[in-house]
């Protein structure tokens, strides 16, 4: 069966700082999708990015940075130089390949809070 | 272009009451998903359609809930009769997908926060 895990419930940093997302998962299948979410105040889950696992390869985009190991079963994120407007819940989640895998199994999700 | 429209936003209502909730996918997209999230569960996948034919529904709690699609372009979950316990936020979520599996991402309405009192 599928499984998320994101041991952090709650991470709490100081602007400029970088934070790292923890995220570990289970699957049984060889291909898979993994993915993270933002989830603002305003409570609209907003897609930030999508790796196959055939892809280790990491990724950048702006202050944000993904490292995807398959040997440990973990997809972490990290945000460089955090800013206030970086505070929400994020959720880390994992679907499988094949018609009917399509659904998200979600991490319980890590709260970040960045002070000014 | 519009993304998931979800409605109502929000809804309070009692408790043996029928509630619906709607939402209109975006055009083009051929899975729609609903999706609940509460503090204890976290976010829990409902149901959801591939071209309009529910595919797993394994995640719906009883025979209180029931979803439809009746088109490509509107979908509804409905609760009768509504119990304290399923307050929560509720999401629909659609994705380009089908013959890939979960590989596209799925973009997600606004949500309904539910209340029953």
């Amino acid at each position: 069966a599928q499984k998320v895990t994101q041991a952090q419930t709650e991470i709490s940093v100081v602007e400029k700082e970088d934070v790292t997302l923890d995220c570990v998962y289970e699957t049984r299948d060889t291909t898979y999708y993994l993915f993270w979410y933002k989830q603002p105040p305003s409570g609209e889950l907003v897609f930030l990015i999508r790796r196959n696992s055939f892809d280790e390869q990491n990724e950048i985009s702006g202050r944000y940075s993904w490292n995807f190991q398959k040997s440990t079963s973990s997809f972490n994120f990290t945000i460089t130089a955090s800013q206030v407007v970086d505070s929400a819940v994020y959720f880390c989640a994992l679907s499988e390949a094949g018609y009917g895998s399509e659904k998200l199994v979600f991490g319980k999700g890590t709260k970040l809070t960045v002070n000014p | 272009d519009a993304g998931v429209i979800q409605s109502p936003r929000h809804e309070v209502t009692e408790m043996g009451q029928e509630v619906t909730l709607r939402c209109k996918p975006i055009s083009g997209h051929n899975s729609l998903f609903w999706y609940r999230q509460t503090m204890m569960r976290g976010l829990e996948l409902l149901i959801y359609f591939n071209n309009n034919v529910p595919i797993d529904d394994s995640g719906m709690p009883e025979d209180r809930f029931s979803a439809k699609m009746p088109n490509a372009s509107f979908s509804t979950l409905k609760i009768q009769p509504s119990e304290p316990r399923d307050s929560a936020v509720y999401f629909c979520a659609s994705s380009p997908s089908g013959t890939g599996g979960g590989n596209q991402p799925q973009h997600f309405g606004d949500g309904t926060r539910l209340s029953i009192l």
